[in-house]
């Protein structure tokens, strides 16, 4: 039962380009959705999110999309930076149970010089 | 400014021993959240807790697994009679007070349990 989805298990992305990693959801509750970074070995350190009455937040490098409609949100990094290469986790919430968070699998971002 | 704190870092148990693992929240938060990171695979929810009290438990094992968030000290997540399958990663993260902005949560680094 996996209620947030990362489909792509990794994404290669030459430097300077654009990234876009991709995450669907199914329950219609959720109504706020964060994106998190993660180096190996270190713990998710919160990196941008998106309430459920928005369908756009930016905050420089970072952009977060949402389609409510379609269940689907999007994390735009543009230029890609090296530093950037992590794995990226969508996370998404609902408040009814005071902020339980549900994690996709996460993406493997990999940024060529 | 501490962050999240966790400990041990790295825990090795043989089968059917116990596991305890600690985490100490960020000065000022009172939630605390459990989650668990099979290999290959995303965080799982485990468990929820504000002090004293358990908010949320729906991502726990029925058996061998407990936590404990108590007045005074880090909050436990306790394994019982560890077997090979809960051998993972197990993050700890902290929020304050309910109405946090942006429903952020801060994360420890992490114990790694390898269990033989």
């Amino acid at each position: 039962d996996q209620q947030v989805k990362q489909n792509s298990p990794s994404l290669s992305v030459q430097e300077g380009r654009i990234s876009i990693l991709n995450c669907d959801y199914t329950n219609s509750m959720f109504d706020y959705f964060l994106w998190y970074k993660k180096y190996p070995a270190e713990g998710p350190t919160f990196l941008i999110s998106i309430s459920s009455i928005k369908d756009k937040n930016e905050d420089g490098r970072f952009t977060v999309f949402l389609n409510k409609s379609a269940k689907h949100l999007s994390l735009h990094i543009v230029p890609s930076q090296p530093g950037d290469s992590a794995v990226y986790f969508c996370a998404a919430s609902d408040d009814t149970g005071g902020f339980k968070t549900i994690f996709g699998a996460g993406t493997r971002l990999f940024v060529k010089a | 400014n501490a962050g999240v704190m966790q400990n041990p870092r790295h825990l090795v148990r043989r089968r059917g021993q116990e596991a305890r693992l600690r985490c100490s929240p960020m000065k000022g938060h009172s939630h605390v959240y459990w989650y668990r990171q099979l290999p290959e695979e995303g965080l799982k929810f485990m468990v929820y807790l504000q002090k004293e009290n358990i908010i949320d438990e729906s991502g726990m094992p029925k058996e061998r697994f407990s936590a404990e968030f108590p007045k005074e000290g880090p909050s436990i997540l306790r394994i019982q009679q560890v077997v090979r399958g809960d051998s993972a990663a197990y993050f700890c993260a902290s929020s304050p007070l309910a109405g946090a902005t942006d429903n952020e949560q801060f994360f420890g680094p992490g114990t790694r349990l390898t269990v033989l």
